[in-house]
């Protein structure tokens, strides 16, 4: 059963400190996605791999927030320090660039709560 | 830049009606369009992938249309039913930026 795999499925932390999501890409996927969800802005665009090497990182604050690719079955985006107006749901997608397509896969996210 | 518009954003319907959402987006230089469906707490479910040379794809009761040209898809549900519930996001992936733009999504009940 391939999926998108997303830890911690739920995160409480205080302001300040170092937060980190995980996510397993579907095996074989060229592509990961790292997109923040909140009642206001939607769905909004952070972080965009191909293979491994980060396309655009445009939609993310770089001060504090960091993705990488540790390898082709990772990516991790961090926050350091977290602050309140991060609280929303972080949502990692995989896909597979054949041509001009790409059909992403959205894992089940993490609810991130900073307080 | 591109922009992603649903309309519309919330929809009540009873069940076995046959409905339309709607996304628009305003440049047409799209590789491929695709439509996903979110529950409540959930992640997003992808329903049907169009690329840009098709004009429309079917899966069960789902039928999604494509004018590319005009910026225009449309998602027809036949026969709606109570488990159908759920937003509704539409996303495009453009030429020149691959990563996917998601429109803010049509909420669906369908009372039994």
């Amino acid at each position: 059963d391939a999926r998108v795999t997303q830890t911690p499925r739920h995160k409480v932390t205080e302001m300040g400190q170092e937060v980190t999501m995980r996510c397993q890409p579907i095996l074989g996927h060229n592509t990961v996605f790292w997109y923040r969800q909140t009642m206001m802005q939607g769905l909004e665009l952070l972080a965009y791999f191909r293979n491994r090497a980060p396309l655009d990182d445009s939609g993310m604050p770089k001060d504090r927030f960091s993705a990488e690719m540790p390898d082709a079955t990772l990516a991790t985006l961090k926050i350091q320090p977290s602050e309140p107006r991060d609280s929303a749901v972080y949502f990692c997608a995989s896909g597979l660039v054949i041509g001009a397509s790409t059909e992403a896969f959205f894992g089940q996210g993490t609810r991130l709560t900073v307080v | 830049k591109q922009e992603v518009t649903q309309i519309p954003a919330a929809l009540s319907v009873p069940e076995g009606e046959n409905l339309v959402l709607n996304c628009s987006f305003t440049d047409s230089a799209i590789y491929n369009l695709q439509w996903f469906r979110q529950d409540p707490g959930k992640g997003l479910t992808s329903l049907l992938l169009i690329q840009s040379s098709q004009r429309e794809q079917t899966s069960g009761r789902l039928n999604a249309s494509l004018d590319k040209s005009s910026g225009r898809s449309t998602l027809y549900i036949a026969a709606s039913q109570p488990g159908d519930s759920a937003t509704y996001l539409c996303a495009v992936s453009g030429t020149g930026r691959r990563a996917l733009t998601f429109g803010s999504g049509t909420r669906l009940q369908v009372q039994p």
